[in-house]
């Protein structure tokens, strides 16, 4: 089946504590993205790869963090240093032409603050 | 700064009334736009694209929109609405070969049975 899979669907985070939210796809795409969402306020872009070993920060990076060691994986953490980080956050990838830019997401993962 | 804005920040019809959304950009060159879906409980889904050619566009379950590119404007219509389109919608924008995609803030659409 294949897709893009965001784990865990529900987190909590502890004040001082850092959290990693996992993001596997199996579509072969190069490019990856990580999103939040927030009500009334759309999709704001974290950071970005485009490909292996490589990442760009969006327009809200700070308090974020991500690696791409492997193809198929784009895992973000949510470092302390992000003051307000109870959100939905969206994972995607691009289909092969970037010209067209046409992202798939996953299901998304809620972050709570505890 | 390259935008988009979606005006409607709820809009609630009844079913079987016909439904435009709005969707206006800023942005210059040529651009790709889009318009995703996101139903209660769901994966955000893409309902319909624009890259170039017929400014009129078809998408799934019936909703298609228009490009007008004098008025930098993509909305999305949907002639007869039924109570499963109850969701949220959101129209999508990015510059052609550009990898980052800007989102409008999101339109909550409730259909009343």
């Amino acid at each position: 089946d294949g897709g893009i899979t965001q784990s865990p669907k529900y987190l909590f985070r502890k004040e001082g504590q850092n959290v990693t939210l996992s993001c596997e796809q199996n579509l072969n795409h190069d490019a990856m993205y990580w999103y939040r969402q927030d009500p009334g306020q759309g999709l704001r872009l974290i950071y970005y790869s485009q490909i292996v070993n490589d990442f760009q920060k969006g327009d809200i990076a700070e308090g974020y963090s991500v690696s791409r060691e492997k193809k198929e994986s784009f895992p973000l953490t949510v470092t302390s240093a992000q003051k307000n980080p109870t959100a939905f956050y969206l994972c995607a990838s691009r289909g092969l032409e970037l010209a067209k830019n046409i992202q798939y997401f996953g299901a998304g993962t809620r972050l709570s603050v505890l | 700064a390259q935008s988009v804005s979606q005006h409607n920040h709820h809009v609630i019809l009844s079913e079987a009334a016909s439904l435009e959304l709005g969707c206006n950009y800023s942005y210059g060159g040529t651009v790709n736009l889009f318009w995703y879906v996101q139903y209660p409980g769901q994966h955000l889904q893409l309902l319909l694209k624009y890259f170039s050619g017929d400014p009129l566009v078809k998408g799934i379950k019936g909703f298609e929109a228009e490009f007008i590119k004098s008025k930098f404007s993509f909305n999305l219509r949907k002639p007869s609405v039924q109570w499963s389109d109850t969701a949220e919608y959101f129209c999508a924008a990015s510059n052609f070969g550009n990898e980052k995609l800007t989102f409008g803030t999101g339109t909550r659409l409730t259909i009343i049975p």
